[in-house]
């Protein structure tokens, strides 16, 4: 899997977007973009995955940059329970199965008022 | 869908017991399952992958004897931290991954167990 890079911290006002950059400049044609979060003492929850082209769901929007050495995570309108840390993860799916993701260090988000 | 069950949340026990921890995918089948550990600050580091009916595969510096994984069938596998120390009180998550959703999720996690060896 390709290393991503991520700052370690961010803040953000609630009720503003939050964007979190991800560097992954040694992805390969094959791995897409996945995020993760993970708030305080609970397993990771999955928000949004890309490959090339920029995503939309219910939870966030994913920019990937068009040479796809890095994407920023964008949350419309941050509030304080999306405090967490978020994860940026370059894999590839396996037919069969069995997806292995590396967790780097993340970016801890704090939404304040 | 795609539930994933940890139990239990939380465990505190004396050094030298084992301890089990179950972890099931709920509403469908899983072909594979990932077990890591998180300590304080730090991210999640996989200990192992297991397939159904199969052996599991540590990764480097895991020891197999002291973390037993069984993954006996497509909606359980548990993972037996044998004679547990105080170094070994850690946060267990577990994941699982199915063909269904391999194009939108690759995995699902489990809400982790908190384990605390005195």
């Amino acid at each position: 899997d390709a290393k991503t890079t991520q700052p370690p911290s961010m803040d953000c006002a609630e009720g503003r977007a939050a964007n979190l950059p991800c560097n992954h400049s040694t992805i390969s044609g094959n791995e897409y973009v996945y995020w993760y979060r993970q708030i305080h003492s609970q397993g990771p929850q999955y928000i949004i995955h890309g490959l090339k082209n920029n995503e939309t769901n219910e939870m966030a929007s994913l920019i990937i940059t068009e040479d796809r050495k890095s994407s920023t995570l964008i949350l419309p309108h941050a509030t304080l329970r999306d405090t967490a840390v978020y994860y940026c993860i370059a894999g590839a799916i396996l037919t069969g199965g069995g997806n292995k993701l590396t967790f780097g260090t993340g970016t801890q988000l704090k939404v304040e008022l | 869908g795609a539930v994933v069950s940890q139990h239990p949340s939380w465990v505190i026990c004396k050094s030298g017991t084992s301890v089990k921890i179950e972890c099931r995918s709920l509403d469908f089948q899983a072909t594979t399952m990932f077990w890591y550990r998180q300590f304080p600050k730090q991210s999640l580091m996989l200990m192992a992958t297991s397939n159904e009916g199969s052996k599991a595969t540590y990764e480097q510096g895991v020891e197999k004897d002291k973390f037993l994984i069984n993954h006996a069938s497509l909606t359980l596998s548990t993972l037996t931290v044998t004679s547990a120390h105080p170094e070994d009180s850690s946060f267990y998550i577990c994941s699982a991954s199915s063909d269904r959703y391999a194009d939108r999720e690759p995995q699902h996690f489990g809400d982790g167990t908190r384990l605390s060896i005195l």
